[in-house]
């Protein structure tokens, strides 16, 4: 079963405008990460949270993480139409035997910026 | 200054043929992994390699698929006798240190079962 899972699935806003980005998570992690995939192209790895990290931000992006709920947020400030992309969120189990399972992801948010 | 290069970018077989799909690590990453996503689909872990060893093949099919990651050379992952649910895009991705570093991702190899 997916361990992470996106909301929405999919977000069509307005240049300009904030976009917010949710992924809810089953088991225990050591950290959380948020990556983008372009039409076409490999994923590109955004930020990192560690389980014991509440709020991280780099440039445009915050990522909060809530080990008590098992979620996080991704927030894009003052989007653009450059940021048009789907967005994952991927787990590192606490008990994935040193990680060597890899990350999991989950299915992804659509986000569509509208110029 | 290359980053994870995969190829071929498309590859087309017949049903029950072999599809081969390469992938060279970031220079200086030695841990490498292999996804698999489908259409409106996240990515689903496969196999994680070191040089020379297969760490965790726990998502990989038991039958027609394989992989390898040679001390020379790129990994390759392997399916035989391709049937028509294998047509995915298949993505490999390097870290320096495993799971738990960010992992840096080819373009993929787009597999279609004809």
């Amino acid at each position: 079963s997916q361990q992470g899972e996106e909301d929405p699935q999919a977000l069509s806003i307005q240049e300009g405008e904030n976009a917010t980005m949710n992924c809810s998570y089953k088991t225990s992690i050591n950290n959380l990460q948020w990556y983008r995939q372009n039409s076409g192209r490999g994923l590109v790895h955004l930020i990192l949270i560690r389980s014991n990290e509440r709020e991280k931000h780099s440039g445009r992006l915050r990522v909060t993480l809530d080990t008590s709920k098992k979620s996080s947020s991704l927030l894009i400030t003052a989007s653009r139409a450059a940021d048009t992309a789907s967005y994952f969120c991927a787990t590192d189990a606490m008990y994935s035997g040193g990680g060597a399972d890899g990350l999991t992801f989950g299915k992804g948010t659509h986000l569509i910026i509208q110029p | 200054n290359a980053g994870v290069m995969q190829n071929p970018r498309h590859l087309v077989r017949r049903r029950g043929q072999e599809a081969r799909l390469r992938c060279s690590p970031m220079k200086g990453h030695s841990h490498v992994y292999w996804y698999r996503q489908l259409p409106e689909e996240g990515l689903k872990f496969m196999v994680y390699l070191q040089k020379e060893n297969i760490i965790d093949e726990s998502g990989m099919p038991k039958e027609r698929f394989s992989a390898e990651f040679p001390k020379e050379g790129p990994s390759i992952l392997r399916i035989q006798q391709v049937v028509r649910g294998d047509s995915a895009a298949y993505f490999c991705a390097s870290s320096t240190t495993g799971g738990r570093s960010p992992l840096h991702f080819g373009n993929g190899t787009r597999l279609t079962v004809t």
